[in-house]
């Protein structure tokens, strides 16, 4: 069955390092999405992607990075780890022009 | 931007009773999302709705797209319905990002 996976699903940081989240989904989709979860700001768009070679910022793109260099991955990268991006993390993919999302189950970062 | 407002934000329910969850939304959509984030923090889509009602098992959804809301129904609830449910909209019209409301938490209560 097709699917959207996400590693790792934990992960403490020290403030300052570089960290990447993997994505990866098998549902041939060309859209992806990285989202980060926060109590009182609900679910906000950090950056996405419409298909190979395709990055754009999204509402909260300040100190995080992403790169698409097939359909499959979309890594999100913090650049200098700092203590307001700890977080929970979700990936997302759709199709078409309006399709339906689809989520990774999340990864919980931790920055100390 | 478009403004997605969820009501009520908790809801409280003994298990066997009906639901009723609503989204607002502030302009013209042509696609509406719900989804359910469970007790361990995944998050499943329920419906891609645009406009209509959908219906899958105890869950159906309607959205009057002309009314700018849609609604969420949940017979007979199970403990296992407990969680937030969001709605989401496209931040314009066609385009696949999407804003999510602030979510509905349910407690089913056995």
């Amino acid at each position: 069955d097709a699917e959207i996976t996400q590693s790792p699903r934990h992960k403490i940081t020290e403030t300052g390092r570089q960290v990447t989240l993997a994505c990866h989904q098998t549902w041939n989709h060309n859209n992806m999405f990285w989202y980060r979860q926060d109590l009182g700001h609900g679910l906000r768009l950090i950056h996405y992607s419409y298909g190979v070679q395709d990055t754009n910022k999204g509402e909260v793109s300040d100190g995080y990075s992403v790169s698409r260099s097939n359909t499959e991955d979309l890594p999100l990268t913090l650049e200098s780890a700092a203590s307001s991006q700890t977080s929970v993390y979700f990936c997302a993919s759709s199709t078409g022009l309006a399709g339906a999302q689809y989520f990774g189950p999340g990864t919980r970062l931790t920055v100390t | 931007g478009i403004q997605v407002e969820q009501s009520p934000p908790d809801l409280i329910l003994q298990e066997g009773a009906n639901s009723t969850l609503r989204c607002n939304f502030s302009d013209s959509v042509n696609n509406l999302q719900w989804f359910h984030q469970n007790p361990w923090g995944q998050l499943i889509n329920l419906f891609y709705i645009p406009s209509g009602t959908k219906q899958n098992g105890r869950l159906s959804a309607t959205t009057v797209a002309t009314e700018r809301y849609s609604l969420l129904y949940i017979s007979s609830s199970q403990t296992t319905d407990s969680g937030v449910y969001f709605c989401a909209v496209p931040i314009i019209q066609g385009a696949q990002k999407l804003v999510f409301g602030q979510g509905t938490r349910l407690t089913i209560n056995p």
